[in-house]
């Protein structure tokens, strides 16, 4: 079983939509969460962080985490066609390290 | 902002060639990066060094050194280039000790080993 895994894709959504990326992770004591955005041809970019059980929203952006089934989405409202882009889930992994997911890859149909 | 920049955007070296990337950062971040990307297999991490002169192995250290010298750089060297090492090199910092595991990254470089 993989620490980190992501539905590969392609994720088709209709521009307005909600978009939803779930990945799932193994070691049920990670503490740490992040998202990061890739577009085509470049680096990842960080676009948010949970830490804790439950919902944080930014914006169009809000990331959901439950511990107890041990995975974390990211729901985008409104989907535009800027956020077609692949996502890559990462979890804490002991001490100032992450552990990627294979990320997946969105596309937002105008 | 924080800015990493690594030393090629792309690279090409013949088989059993040393190989050397350089990677700096100018936030004075402890901690530093190197991971490598492929399709379908996501990030995977190669060396990290938390201070300098200080580095441990990731997943996937075969065939890869690495020298942190000075705080704002960390190299990565192939010491005899394979084919099975052509990929998306990138390296990443973190913000900091308030948020340690936040990384940025620089913008990749792409070497291909003939």
């Amino acid at each position: 079983q993989k620490e980190v895994e992501q539905n590969s894709g392609p994720l088709s959504v209709p521009e307005g939509a909600i978009a939803s990326l779930n990945c799932t992770y193994s070691d049920r004591v990670s503490q740490s969460f992040f998202w990061y955005r890739q577009y085509s041809g470049k680096s990842p970019e960080l676009i948010m962080s949970i830490y804790s059980n439950g919902d944080k929203e930014d914006g169009r952006f809000t990331a959901q985490l439950n511990k107890a089934s041990q995975y974390v989405s990211l729901l985008i409202r409104d989907s535009q066609p800027s956020d077609s882009a692949t996502y890559l889930c990462a979890v804490k992994r002991g001490a100032q390290k992450l552990v990627f997911g294979q990320g997946t890859r969105l596309t937002i149909n105008p | 902002d924080v800015k990493v920049t690594q030393s090629s955007r792309y690279l090409v070296k013949r088989t059993g060639e040393k190989v050397f990337l350089e990677c700096v950062q100018d936030m004075d971040h402890e901690n530093m990066f190197w991971y490598r990307q492929d399709p379908g297999l996501g990030l995977r991490l190669i060396y990290f060094s938390y201070d300098v002169k200080m580095k441990e192995k990731g997943d996937i250290p075969e065939g890869y050194s690495v020298s942190r010298e000075k705080k704002e750089r960390f190299s990565l060297i192939l010491e005899s280039a394979s084919t099975n090492q052509t990929s998306m090199y990138l390296c990443a910092s973190t913000l900091g000790a308030e948020r340690p595991y936040e990384q940025y990254f620089g913008p990749g470089t792409r070497l291909t080993v003939t």
